[in-house]
């Protein structure tokens, strides 16, 4: 069974960094791209973008783009979020999915930016 | 970028009644429509893939349909369990975009 595996919460500082981790289990990364999605506290979902860990090519929403880096590691079958510049806009919950039809779904973490 | 509509924002039913969800897409998305469900403090749930296709371990309450712009999610016997919010999502073209949710709430 695949599951996916997200990195624990974050309590960070408006203007730095974090960088969140999603290691699947029960299949390899390279077998589907992985997606990283957004949830603010009681909104709706937003797609952050895609990365192919089999050639680490990346696609991201147009206003993720000076935000989000994505990474994969394939030796620890790892996919990483990186989330540069924190505003309180960025207070939410990340989720990683993957699959051949999204339907495997990380736990998802809670980034809270605050001073 | 496509934009995904769905009404009702809140839905409140009765235990037993058939219950319709809908997703107006703003541009045609070829059938590359998911069904989410989720709850409280939860992951999204696939429910529906592909517009009609019902994922492995879901209830056949649930069904889906549509095609062009668009598309709906159908629960033909309500249940508690089924409260939660629905979210549509397509995957057609980049990037790829939610609904705002649908509440369903047992009257």
């Amino acid at each position: 069974e695949v599951q996916l595996q997200q990195s624990g919460a974050e309590l960070v500082r408006p203007g730095t960094s974090v960088k969140l981790s999603c290691k699947v289990s029960g299949d390899t990364i390279t077998a589907y791209y992985m997606h990283f999605v957004k949830q603010r506290p009681g909104q709706g979902l937003e797609w952050i973008g895609r990365i192919d860990p089999e050639d680490d090519s990346t696609k991201y929403a147009e206003k993720f783009k000076n935000k989000a880096t994505l990474t994969a590691d394939t030796s620890s079958n790892t996919a990483y979020l990186k989330l540069s510049s924190l505003t309180s806009e960025d207070t939410a919950t990340y989720f990683c999915t993957f699959g051949d039809y999204f339907d495997y779904w990380g736990q998802g973490v809670m980034v809270t930016v605050s001073s | 970028d496509i934009q995904m509509t769905q009404s009702p924002s809140v839905l409140s039913a009765s235990v037993g009644d058939r219950v319709t969800l809908n997703c107006k897409a703003s541009q045609n998305i070829n059938k590359y429509l998911n069904w989410y469900q989720q709850k409280l403090g939860e992951a999204p749930k696939l429910l529906i893939y592909n517009t009609n296709n019902l994922q492995t371990g879901i209830p056949s309450r649930f069904s889906g349909s549509g095609s062009g712009t668009d598309y709906t999610l159908t629960i033909s016997s309500l249940q508690p369990e089924d409260v939660a919010t629905y979210f549509c999502f397509q995957h057609n073209s980049w990037p790829f975009t939610f609904g705002s949710g649908t509440k369903l709430e047992i009257k």
